[in-house]
């Protein structure tokens, strides 16, 4: 069964500073997706990442994912207040029709203090 | 403009009642899904459909049921068997082609049950 963590689960920054998040699963796969989900919304594409080594960049926001290690990572540089938000790590798997089934990671809660 | 629509936004009923969470779309996507999310939670998958007349479960479909009677909608039923219904319900869509496509989500319903 694929399972999906994500740490830290809260983290608590100030604006400038540069961070990471982690996303480890359990099993091969090789698609891992990025959301944001701000309070009380729904979720947001961030990035799409379909191979190992793969990377993406947008703005002060950078994914990367090492399938070897089934490890992807979001880098946050000189975070910004309205980067304040849940971000959310999804894995492929495909089921036996075909279908695109996401195993999501706990999330974790971004807040960037002024 | 092509999206996801969900109905009611909120929605609150008695326990013991079903309800059931309107999702249309107008992307042509075949495939439709259903997930669950719980407050400082990740999204965890009901039920999901590749075509019409057909839909599978996912990781948590007991007390649920859903119907895909057209393409375009994918309701979704709370019984009154689901013992903890109050949550946040979301819909998600994704075209036949999965490369580079992540799942487009609905707004989603949040439901209480008291």
């Amino acid at each position: 069964e694929l399972k999906v963590e994500q740490n830290p689960l809260f983290l608590s920054m100030q604006e400038g500073k540069n961070y990471t998040i982690y996303c480890n699963y359990s099993t091969t796969s090789d698609r891992l997706y990025w959301y944001r989900q701000d309070p009380g919304k729904s979720l947001e594409s961030l990035f799409v990442l379909l191979s190992n080594g793969a990377v993406k960049q947008e703005g002060r926001l950078m994914a990367s994912l090492d399938t070897k290690a089934r490890l992807s990572t979001l880098h946050i540089t000189a975070a910004v207040h309205d980067l304040s938000a849940t971000y959310f790590c999804a894995v492929e798997s495909l089921t036996s029709q075909g279908a695109q089934k996401l195993v999501f990671g706990q999330g974790t809660r971004l807040t960037i203090n002024p | 403009d092509g999206g996801i629509t969900q109905s009611p936004k909120y929605l609150f009923r008695k326990e013991g009642q079903n309800v059931t969470l309107s999702c249309e779309q107008n992307l042509n996507h075949d495939a439709m899904y259903w997930y669950r999310q719980d407050p400082g939670q990740g999204l965890r998958l009901i039920y999901y459909s590749q075509i019409v007349n057909d839909f599978q479960k996912g990781d948590i479909a007991e007390g649920y049921s859903v119907s895909r009677e057209k393409k375009e909608s994918f309701p979704l039923t709370v019984t009154s068997a689901q013992k903890n219904p109050t949550a946040f319900y979301l819909c998600a869509s994704s075209p036949p082609d999965t490369n580079n496509s992540p799942l487009h989500f609905g707004n989603g319903t949040r439901l209480t049950v008291t």
